[in-house]
């Protein structure tokens, strides 16, 4: 069975501008969540998405957005990106909401200039 | 109290030796206490879990052991390899339905 699949796996963008970022989950998982990664915060929790609604929230601005479509694929947007976007965006997923053993993709790199 | 302290940032061990990587969580809601190992460039992949009902897991190499009523737990990683060079978090989960990460554990094993 293919893992969680993340596109692209590197991008630059400058202040201002704004990304959307894709991920497939496994097939068969239905809950997807986003987690953003740097050196100085460590792995901090964005947003779950289950049956095309998001479910929870972490602790960012409302410029990270996001949205699952039927497929259980989802997308995240950051708009007005800033210096401090900078990092690795990862996608997990698991089977259904409430399961805990979340699997990992290998992420989206963002750099902000 | 979502936090997730983890302990040491570093950690250095030679091959064959015990690496040991602790955990204290505050949030007494967590009913799930996970182990992820990342390296360079790649996502977390899950290495073991242990639920707060069990005071040791084993899995290979590597050992979980919980003590419910310190909140804390910890990873024991025996006969340490160069392969298993890479960082590692605790995190915690519960009813929020999100990972708690701990701050993360760099390991170097030393051939």
């Amino acid at each position: 069975k293919a893992g969680v699949t993340q596109t692209p796996r590197y991008l630059i963008k400058t202040r201002g501008q704004q990304v959307t970022l894709s991920c497939s989950p496994i097939s068969g998982h239905r809950s997807v969540s986003w987690y953003q990664q740097t050196p100085g915060q460590g792995l901090q929790f964005l947003f779950e998405y289950f049956s095309e609604t998001q479910r929870n929230k972490g602790n960012f601005p409302g410029r990270f957005s996001g949205r699952q479509f039927s497929n259980s694929r989802s997308e995240m947007n950051v708009s007005t990106l800033e210096l401090g976007d900078s990092a690795l965006y990862l996608c997990a997923s698991s089977l259904n909401r409430g399961f805990e053993t979340q699997y990992f993709g290998p992420g989206t790199r963002l750099l902000v200039l | 109290q979502q936090q997730v302290k983890q302990s040491p940032q570093s950690l250095i061990v030679q091959k064959g030796g015990i690496s040991i990587i602790n955990c204290a969580y505050e949030n007494t809601a967590f009913d799930y206490f996970p182990w992820y190992q990342q390296f360079p460039g790649k996502g977390p992949a899950l290495l073991i879990a242990i639920r707060p009902d069990v005071s040791e897991k084993k899995e290979g190499r590597f050992t979980i052991s919980f003590n419910k009523s310190a909140k804390q737990f910890s990873l024991h990683i025996m006969d340490s390899q160069p392969g298993d060079s890479a960082t590692y978090f605790c995190a915690g989960y519960g009813a929020t339905n999100k990972l708690i990460f701990g701050t993360g554990t760099l390991l170097a094993v030393q051939p």
